[in-house]
């Protein structure tokens, strides 16, 4: 089936805007997580789901940052009154059990 | 806490020329180790995985072997290729997250010429 998809692809923001940013999971995995990429450095964790339950959001940098996954399926990371630090690829990974994380394509967050 | 230090690149080989990226690790008890590839415009791919000490993860000719005595989990392939041209990630899964969340090294950047 389909991969993990997320959009938009690339989002440009003027600081001070908010932003939201979508991941749909492939379908029937349980768990999901979010990480922050910036440029030439590895992915950092933001935050895990299981099902709804968001279990770990000890890599939020702020709390500006704020996500949700209501119905155990689609996940939306939030930035509000966003800075220019906040430019990254933000990625999305879902999983099934213990087996690996299946990563999407990112999102790439510009903020001027 | 826990981390992931993999040498820096970029890394540039001829073709069919022998490959090691290291990799060293920080963490307590036993985590799960990773090799991540990301080609060129794609996302993120798991390339190998190793979950116990002296473990070996293999893919597509890439190798590595979790070494507990020297925290170490390099990455190594005999005979790399044009379409090995990559960056390559180095990643654990700590106890202290509950083998859920994924923590990874810089990236290594290789560079294969024919």
């Amino acid at each position: 089936g389909a991969g993990v998809s997320q959009s938009p692809r690339y989002k440009v923001a003027k600081r001070g805007q908010d932003v939201a940013l979508r991941c749909d999971p492939i379908s029937g995995h349980v768990s999901l997580f979010w990480y922050q990429q910036a440029l030439g450095q590895g992915p950092e964790f933001l935050t895990y789901f299981q099902n709804e339950a968001q279990l770990d959001k000890s890599g939020l940098p702020s709390d500006r940052f704020f996500a949700e996954r209501p119905e155990g399926s689609v996940s939306t990371l939030k930035i509000q009154r966003t800075q220019q630090e906040d430019s990254a690829v933000y990625l999305c990974a879902s999983r099934q059990g213990v087996n690996e994380q299946f990563f999407g394509p990112g999102t790439r967050l510009t903020v001027l | 806490g826990d981390s992931v230090t993999q040498m820096e690149g970029p890394v540039t080989l001829s073709e069919e020329a022998f490959l090691t990226i290291n990799c060293t690790y920080t963490a307590t008890g036993y985590p799960s180790l990773f090799w991540y590839v990301q080609y060129p415009g794609e996302g993120l791919q798991l390339l190998l995985k190793a979950t116990k000490a002296d473990d070996k993860g293999s893919n597509k000719g890439f190798e590595a072997t979790y070494r507990k005595e020297t925290t170490s989990f390099h990455l190594e392939k005999g005979s790399v290729q044009v379409s090995d041209s990559a960056v390559y990630f180095c990643a654990l899964s700590p106890l202290s997250g509950g083998y859920n969340k994924l923590i990874f090294g810089a990236g290594t950047r290789l560079a294969v010429h024919p």
